[in-house]
C-alpha cells in the first residue's frame, strides 16, 4: 500500500516559472524524501527532511514539513527544461527501513 | 566511482518460469534494498539485504526471494511468473543506518 499522495497528479509550466508539488501521508514519520525519476528510469535522491525540521534548501529546491497536517512541499524554483520528470516524496517511519512512496507528480516544463 | 549497477537492462519472459535479477551496489554501500514498480504507480518495497540476511519485507508472497553476497551484491528471484509480475524492477543501496539511497537504472522485467 502506498503512504503518500502527491498533488497535483500532472503539473505543466513554462520555463523560468516555479514549480509547486505537494505530499501528504498517513501516519507518523521518521523522514521524508524526495526523488526525481526520468522516462521511468532510476529514481534520484533530491532532498531529505527529518521529521524535527520544518523546512530544507538545497539549490533551487526547497521542501517544507508540516508534521501537524502530514504534508509536505517540494518547491522548485525558476525550473528549466531540464526539470521535466516525475517526482515523488517517499516516507520512512520509525524503526522501519523501507521507503514507502506515492504515486508521483509529473511535472512538464516547456521551452 | 561506480552508482549502483543493475543487469539485465530489459528482459522479456514466459508465464510460469523464473528469473533472476542482479544488483551491484554503490561502492562503500551495504544495504541493499529491492522495490517493484508499476506502469503509472510509485515503488512498491519489495525487501532490504544486509549482512547477508533479510532484514525487512514488504507485502510480496513468498514467490519473491532474494540473496546478498558477502561483496553486497544481491539478486532478485521471481519463481512462477505471473503476468502481474511484468513492472520496472529497481535496486537500491544505502550505507549503513543512513537514508538517502542511491538507485540503479532499474530491470524492465515483461512477462508474456
Amino acid at each position: 500500500s502506498q503512504q503518500g499522495e502527491e498533488d497535483p497528479q500532472a503539473l505543466s509550466i513554462q520555463e523560468g516559472e516555479n514549480a509547486t508539488m505537494n505530499c501528504s501521508y498517513k501516519t507518523s514519520i521518521n523522514n521524508l524524501q524526495w526523488y526525481r525519476q526520468n522516462s521511468g528510469r532510476g529514481l534520484v535522491h533530491l532532498i531529505l527532511i527529518r521529521s524535527n525540521e520544518r523546512e530544507k534548501h538545497s539549490g533551487r529546491l526547497r521542501v517544507t514539513l508540516d508534521t501537524s497536517k502530514k504534508s509536505s512541499s517540494l518547491l522548485i524554483t525558476a525550473s528549466r527544461a531540464a526539470d521535466t520528470a516525475s517526482y515523488f516524496c517517499a516516507t520512512v517511519q520509525g524503526g522501519s527501513e523501507k521507503l514507502v512512496f506515492g504515486k508521483g507528480t509529473k511535472l512538464t516544463v516547456n521551452p | 566511482d561506480a552508482g549502483v549497477t543493475q543487469s539485465p537492462t530489459h528482459l522479456i519472459k514466459t508465464r510460469g518460469q523464473q528469473v533472476t535479477l542482479r544488483c551491484s551496489p554503490k561502492s562503500g554501500h551495504d544495504t541493499v534494498s529491492w522495490y517493484q514498480q508499476a506502469l503509472g504507480q510509485g515503488p512498491q518495497f519489495i525487501f532490504q539485504y544486509y549482512e547477508e540476511e533479510e532484514r525487512q519485507r514488504g507485502n510480496f508472497p513468498d514467490r519473491f526471494s532474494g540473496h546478498q553476497f558477502p561483496n553486497y551484491s544481491s539478486e532478485l528471484n521471481v519463481n512462477a511468473l505471473l503476468l502481474g509480475d511484468s513492472a520496472l524492477y529497481l535496486c537500491a543501496s544505502s550505507p549503513t543506518d543512513l537514508y538517502g539511497y542511491t538507485f540503479g537504472s532499474g530491470t524492465r522485467l515483461t512477462v508474456v
